[in-house]
């Protein structure tokens, strides 16, 4: 079956502007998970999403950055004005939980943000 | 808090020899533990992990990987490597003992494997 996709794959932008990242998961996941990947920070939480609860939003890292998931499928990443520092490697995860069991996560390929 | 600290961010073998990455991780609750391999502009696969049993655990592509609670460790090994095992390689980890962050992976800082002819 179809994995977890993102787009875009690479995104170039100006410091200031504001991005969207997209993030599809794998049908039937209920936990959606957004991850950050750069040099000097290696791979960072940003935020989880499962079913209708309230999202965990404890690992962005400024109120510039902010996710929504509609319809418990489709996930947005949006971050506002960004900063040469928001260049990294945004990669999205999806898995199943079934009651107290949580499955592992598999991830999308990632996109790639440069601000230039 | 948990962490996850891989000692080595560069380890080179030759082909055929044994690969031995290192994972070492602190929780305060029994953890799940993972191993992830990313190979260039790729995402994350999963390599294998483990939840509760057996604590020696086979993975795909020949690896293994022994959960020792007493030295809080989760090295990954592999007897022979082979030049597609070239790659960089995440030990994570995650607190199943519920609340909202379930789930949630701490990754610890990579390893680039790397296999010489």
């Amino acid at each position: 079956g179809a994995g977890v996709s993102q787009s875009p794959s690479n995104k170039v932008t100006e410091k200031g502007k504001d991005v969207e990242l997209r993030c599809d998961p794998i049908s039937g996941h209920t936990a959606l998970y957004w991850y950050r990947q750069s040099l000097g920070q290696g791979l960072e939480f940003l935020i989880y999403f499962q079913g209708n609860s309230a999202p965990d939003k404890s690992g962005l890292p400024s109120d510039r950055f902010s996710a929504e998931r509609t319809g418990g499928s489709v996930s947005t990443l949006t971050i506002q004005r960004t900063q040469q520092e928001d260049s990294a490697v945004y990669l999205c995860a999806s898995s199943l939980i079934a009651g107290k069991v949580v499955y592992e996560q598999y991830f999308g390929p990632g996109t790639r943000l440069t601000v230039t | 808090a948990q962490s996850v600290t891989q000692l080595g961010s560069h380890v080179s073998v030759s082909e055929g020899a044994l690969v031995l990455l290192r994972c070492n991780y602190s929780s305060s609750v029994p953890p799940y533990l993972f191993w992830y391999v990313q190979y260039p502009n790729q995402g994350l696969q999963l390599l294998l992990k483990y939840t509760t049993g057996a604590t020696l655990v086979k993975g795909i592509n020949g690896f293994e990987a022994e959960f020792k609670k007493s030295e809080t460790s989760f090295h990954l090994t592999k007897p022979s490597a082979h030049m597609s095992d070239a790659a960089e390689y995440f030990c994570a980890v995650t607190d199943n003992a519920g609340g909202t962050s379930y789930g949630k992976l701490t990754f610890g800082q990579g390893t680039i494997l790397t296999v010489h002819p």
